[in-house]
């Protein structure tokens, strides 16, 4: 079965870090361009960040930009995003997807929950 | 404020036809495909509409896409109760080097 499944998520302190995870299986993860996407509560979706296969390049979205990064494991079949100087309003339901060329985000994972507050 | 713009909220009875409108601008729609997410309540998206019109296999053909310019629309024909979700639209955006969405739009089934 193909699935990503997200880790990480939890309370944090504004300025602190998190790393957040996602494993992937049922698919050949090295062919495929990965991507972060987060919806803050009551809001709509805000793509963050996106990878390719080997990850020599790399997207952020204004707002992150400095402060997150994004990366894989290709051996581990892992996503991953480093969420440095958190502010409150990174607080949202972060979900890594499956990117298909230009043919949208196929697989989503199921989310995993970040809330920055003191 | 999205760098697409949907309506924030579309409605009809069960079997009316629905149409949703996303529209954008030469940097993003206008130069790049659309696709479409479906989201049910306290679920993850759904990639619902790729490439501006093709449907995943196991979407219903109720759903179609098209795309015309700077603008794209989503229709569901023949609504039904499961479709009260939530959808957007996205698209590469050449500028900001980036996927934008719409701010989403909710269709309630009246």
């Amino acid at each position: 079965e193909v699935q990503l499944v997200e880790s990480g998520g939890g309370l944090v302190q504004p300025g602190r870090s998190l790393r957040l995870s996602c494993a992937a299986s049922g698919f050949t993860f090295s062919s495929f361009w990965m991507t972060w996407v987060r919806q803050a509560p009551g809001k709509g979706l805000e793509w963050v960040a996106n990878i390719k296969l080997d990850g020599s390049e790399k997207y952020y979205v204004d707002s992150v930009k400095g402060r997150f990064t994004i990366s894989r494991d290709n051996a581990k079949n892992s996503l991953y995003l480093q969420m440095n100087s958190l502010r409150a309003e990174d607080t949202a339901v972060y979900y890594c997807a499956r990117e298909v060329d230009n043919d949208g985000f196929d697989i989503w994972g199921q989310g995993t929950m970040v809330i920055v507050s003191s | 404020q999205s760098v697409l713009t949907q309506p924030p909220s579309a409605s009809g009875t069960p079997g009316q036809r629905v149409t949703i409108s996303c529209s954008g601008s030469n940097s993003n729609i206008g130069s790049n495909a659309v696709n479409w997410y479906q989201q049910l309540p306290g679920t993850a998206p759904k990639l619902l509409i790729y490439t501006n019109n093709q449907r995943p296999s196991g979407v219903p053909d109720r759903f179609s896409g098209s795309k015309s310019g700077t603008s794209a629309s989503l229709a569901i024909s023949g609504l039904q109760s499961e479709d009260e979700a939530d959808y957007y639209c996205a698209s590469w955006d050449d500028s900001l080097k980036g996927v934008v969405f719409g701010g989403g739009t909710k269709v309630t089934v009246l």
